[in-house]
């Protein structure tokens, strides 16, 4: 069945730093959404990208999806202690997996002050 | 207030017992989810609907069973055929397909 993998599991930064989570499905797909989880609570939706090669920014964050929509990436620049939390990708499959939003392991972001 | 409910927001069973977590929107959203995660994990699907009287199978559906007899609800009962039920179940929903989900806060089972 479909896969999403991202890497890396956890990362630990300074505040200031820059961090980077990256997202691997095994299928293509239609689109990929990012999501974040502070500890205890539940995702947040944060944004979708739908085209091939296509690149969003939401203020510090920049989201990018590969060119054969298999990948996507999730990029913070210096990074605040607000960042702190889970961020998963999601995918809806293509083709004939079109109905299910599949989950990424997802990153565990842990920001030193 | 629009939003997405589950209730309670902590659950204890005995071994054996069949336990029913609810789920309701007011978004008005056609699609409907239920995922499980389990402590530093991510997030598994259980079972999804699009639209009323109508549900399929995620990837780990066995032990689980749903409804939607409304739009506005989609209820997971957790059976006593599911081996390992203690995890943190969360109910999602979203305009349609394809579209971002909004999660409810999520329900804390705890089966002993």
């Amino acid at each position: 069945g479909q896969q999403v993998m991202q890497i890396p599991q956890y990362q630990h930064v300074q505040e200031g730093e820059d961090f980077t989570t990256y997202c691997n499905s095994s299928t293509t797909l239609s689109n990929i959404q990012w999501y974040k989880q502070r500890p205890g609570g539940h995702p947040v939706f944060l944004i979708q990208l739908v085209k091939s090669g296509e690149v969003k920014k939401q203020k510090r964050l920049t989201f990018q999806f590969g060119e054969a929509k298999k990948n996507s990436s999730l990029h913070i620049t210096a990074t605040q202690t607000t960042d702190v939390g889970t961020y998963f990708c999601a995918g809806w499959g293509d083709g004939g997996a079109t109905n299910k939003l599949i989950f990424g392991t997802g990153t565990l972001l842990a920001v030193q002050p | 207030d629009g939003g997405i409910t589950q209730s309670p927001k902590y659950l204890f069973r005995k071994e054996g017992q069949n336990v029913t977590l609810s789920c309701e929107q007011n978004l008005n959203h056609d699609a409907m989810y239920w995922y499980r995660q389990d402590p530093g994990q991510g997030l598994r699907l259980i079972y999804y609907s699009q639209i009323v009287n109508d549900f399929q199978k995620g990837d780990i559906a066995e032990g689980y069973s749903v409804s939607r007899e409304k739009k506005e609800s989609f209820p997971l009962t957790v059976t006593s055929a599911q081996k390992n039920p203690t995890a943190f179940y969360l109910c999602a929903s979203s305009p349609r397909l394809a579209r971002g989900a909004f999660f409810g806060q999520g329900t804390r089972l705890t089966v002993v």
